[in-house]
């Protein structure tokens, strides 16, 4: 099946330092959203694109639509301990995920 | 509070044995899927509905059966266990198949297959 190549895969990260991850396919999607998943719960969006080029500020979060409609990017400014968790992109149609990529933020 | 609810939370299974995972949301959402959440693999599709009485295969459908009977319910069933079916499984919920809005997801059920 389709996968969402989600990187990095993991993140160790000091408090107050910004992050970044992308998530990129072989095939056009028209639209893309972020998940975050605290330990033991399910994913919780963060935020939906639906234009390419789209960019989308929610708080110290900011998520891209890339041009091609084949990426996107998830950007944290200024992390702190609550971030801590696993990100997930996915496909509009809720078909595909991509892998996560785990961060961890050091006090 | 409104939202998707799983029951259990835990179980373990014997190999062979069979099990209904229930999933429940009261949003008045039509379209609900099924999950399985396994280490370094993301979230796999195993089958969803755009509605009551509809279903359809995801990618991982095989050794699963669901129905949907009601817009509320949206039972996920493994016929004869297999320790290959240990895995996190979610169950999401959104009011359109392109999860206009994203989706909603249970907290999850925690299978062991023994």
């Amino acid at each position: 099946g389709q996968q969402l190549n989600q990187s990095p895969q993991s993140m160790f990260i000091q408090e107050g330092e910004d992050v970044s991850m992308n998530c990129t396919s072989s095939s056009i999607f028209n639209t893309w959203l972020w998940y975050k998943q605290d330990p033991g719960e399910g994913p919780v969006l963060l935020i939906a694109l639906y234009k390419a080029g789209e960019l989308t500020s929610n708080g110290r979060l900011t998520a891209q639509f890339g041009i091609t409609r084949k990426d996107s990017f998830l950007n944290i400014s200024a992390s702190i301990p609550s971030d801590v968790g696993i990100y997930f992109c996915g496909t509009g149609n809720q078909f595909y995920f991509g892998t996560g990529t785990s961060l961890t933020v050091i006090p | 509070n409104a939202g998707v609810t799983q029951t259990p939370k835990f179980q373990v299974l014997k190999t062979g044995q069979s099990m209904t995972l229930q999933c429940a949301q009261d949003m008045n959402h039509e379209y609900m899927s099924w999950y399985r959440q396994d280490p370094g693999m993301g979230l796999r599709l195993i089958h969803y509905s755009v509605g009551a009485g509809i279903t359809d295969q995801g990618e991982v459908p095989n050794g699963y059966n669901v129905s949907r009977s009601t817009t509320e319910d949206f039972p996920l069933r493994l016929l004869s266990a297999a320790p290959s079916q240990t895995s996190v499984y979610f169950c999401a919920s959104s009011y359109s198949e392109t999860g206009g809005l994203g989706y909603t997801f249970g907290s999850g059920t925690r299978l062991t297959v023994v």
